[in-house]
């Protein structure tokens, strides 16, 4: 089936900073979407973003799909920002979504 | 964005009971919803496949006599967790789809966190 690695792994910042998760994939996709879960294990949709850029607030993403890899933007981390980041993909012929090991991201006041 | 709901959040129920997590959409009608089950600190690990009107499809080294799912309408799915013991106790997310197609977005519900004692 098709890998999906995110990095880093962890990830500790000060508020206010910038940082830029990865999230590569072995095989073409029809879909990708970046989740946030929060301390309560809630998974909250952040981008639904197969190819192209979007942006939402302080929050951006990319997709390279020939290039297979996304990157999403996190720019002037708040505390709030803090749990895992989930990369999940939807592989081409198939429409079961599977998902990285996440990132995890501390970011201090 | 669309909702799906789960219910309940969090539960404890004793070893050898039975557990029914609810799995709705709220807005939109969902073909094919998903089952995860997540271990602390880990990602999320697909059970099974949900279909309206059919058998689901579980993945491999799955129980699926165990994990009973059960997609009734186009707006709700079930997990009963049967004879549940404590290496069941974990966190299982259901998500869904609008149509079930490729090329759609998927939406997740809140999570049910499962102790059994």
């Amino acid at each position: 089936g098709i890998q999906v690695e995110q990095s880093p792994p962890d990830l500790i910042l000060q508020e206010g900073a910038n940082s830029t998760l990865r999230c590569n994939f072995s095989d073409s996709v029809n879909n990708l979407q970046w989740f946030h879960q929060n301390p309560w294990g809630q998974l909250i949709n952040l981008f639904y973003i197969p190819s192209g850029t979007k942006q939402n607030g302080r929050l951006s993403a990319t997709t390279v799909a020939t290039e297979r890899y996304s990157l999403l933007y996190i720019s002037s981390s708040q505390t709030t920002d803090s749990g895992v980041y989930f990369c999940a993909v939807t592989p081409g012929g198939s429409y079961i979504p599977t998902f990285g090991r996440g990132t995890s991201l501390i970011v201090h006041p | 964005g669309a909702v799906v709901s789960q219910h309940p959040s969090w539960v404890i129920c004793k070893s050898g009971t039975s557990v029914k997590i609810e799995c709705r959409s709220l807005d939109f009608q969902a073909t094919t919803m998903f089952w995860y089950r997540q271990f602390p600190k880990q990602s999320l690990m697909l059970m099974a496949t949900s279909n309206e009107g059919s058998k689901a499809t579980y993945e491999q080294g799955v129980e699926k006599d165990k994990f009973l799912i059960n997609h009734a309408s186009l707006t709700l799915s079930t997990l009963t967790v049967t004879s549940a013991h404590p290496e069941d106790s974990s966190f299982y997310i259901c998500s869904a789809t609008r149509t079930g197609g490729m090329n759609t977005e998927a939406f997740f519900g809140q999570g049910t966190r499962l102790t059994v004692v």
